[in-house]
């Protein structure tokens, strides 16, 4: 199995400051066929985890632009620009260039 | 609106079975995949499984082979998962999710499913 490892594994923000977290993977996700799968969620307190981003870079579906996601191979992160109260939750790295696996989730809340 | 709407809470004996049924809505069901999900209270995310809407196929996480079924029904948009020889530590919250390019795009609300004599 691929291991995820996040860090750090909390954090805490000052609203309107910047975040960012790590995600490195045990091995390369990218596939043969050019992408790299690689995602990351946001669950926020007693929800279902949300869809932030798929494929290392691309926003899901109404998620605000002040998060991005970057990096490659086997190195990740994902940044908040500006820190806001409802980002509060849990965020996960996902990989499923093989079978999924997640990381073990960073706790972010504000101070 | 896409929606998975998760069947109610279970409580199990050990050694039983547990099914949990993801209904869902506002979508075109065989054109995606279902993932399967479980969080341990207090703990991270889990992937259990996929199944194809479409045809069926199956992938299990290697701790789950022969002690998961996952299946569909087509004619309610329905997904279903049975985990079976239920033990304490099967004790979580278990979610599906829609799958688009391999991604849990859409998840429904979660069934907590407790295992305790």
């Amino acid at each position: 199995d691929i291991v995820m490892t996040q860090t750090p594994l909390s954090l805490s923000v000052t609203p309107g400051q910047p975040a960012s977290i790590s995600c490195k993977s045990s091995q390369s996700l990218l596939h043969s066929d050019g992408k790299t799968y690689l995602y990351w969620y946001l669950q926020k307190p007693g929800q279902p985890p949300q869809l932030l981003i798929y494929e290392v870079s691309n926003r899901f579906s109404g998620v605000p632009d002040r998060f991005s996601g970057s990096g490659s191979g086997t190195d990740f992160t994902l940044k908040i620009s500006r820190v806001e109260a409802e980002d509060v939750g849990v965020y996960y790295c996902m990989q499923s260039i093989q079978l999924p696996t997640f990381g073990q989730g960073t706790r972010l809340e504000i101070k | 609106q896409v929606q998975l709407v998760q069947s109610g809470a279970e409580v199990k004996k050990p050694g039983a079975s547990v099914k949990v049924s993801c209904r869902t809505s506002g979508y075109s069901f065989r054109n995606y995949g279902i993932s399967w999900v479980r969080q341990a209270p207090g703990q991270g995310l889990e992937w259990m499984g996929w199944i194809s809407a479409y045809n069926g196929n199956t992938n299990f996480a290697q701790k789950f082979q022969g002690r998961v079924t996952m299946t569909t029904d087509t004619s309610t948009s329905t997904a279903y998962m049975e985990l079976r020889s239920l033990r304490s530590d099967d004790t979580a919250v278990y979610y599906c999710a829609r799958v688009t390019r391999r991604a849990c795009d859409i998840w429904g609300q979660g069934t907590m499913v407790t295992v305790s004599s």
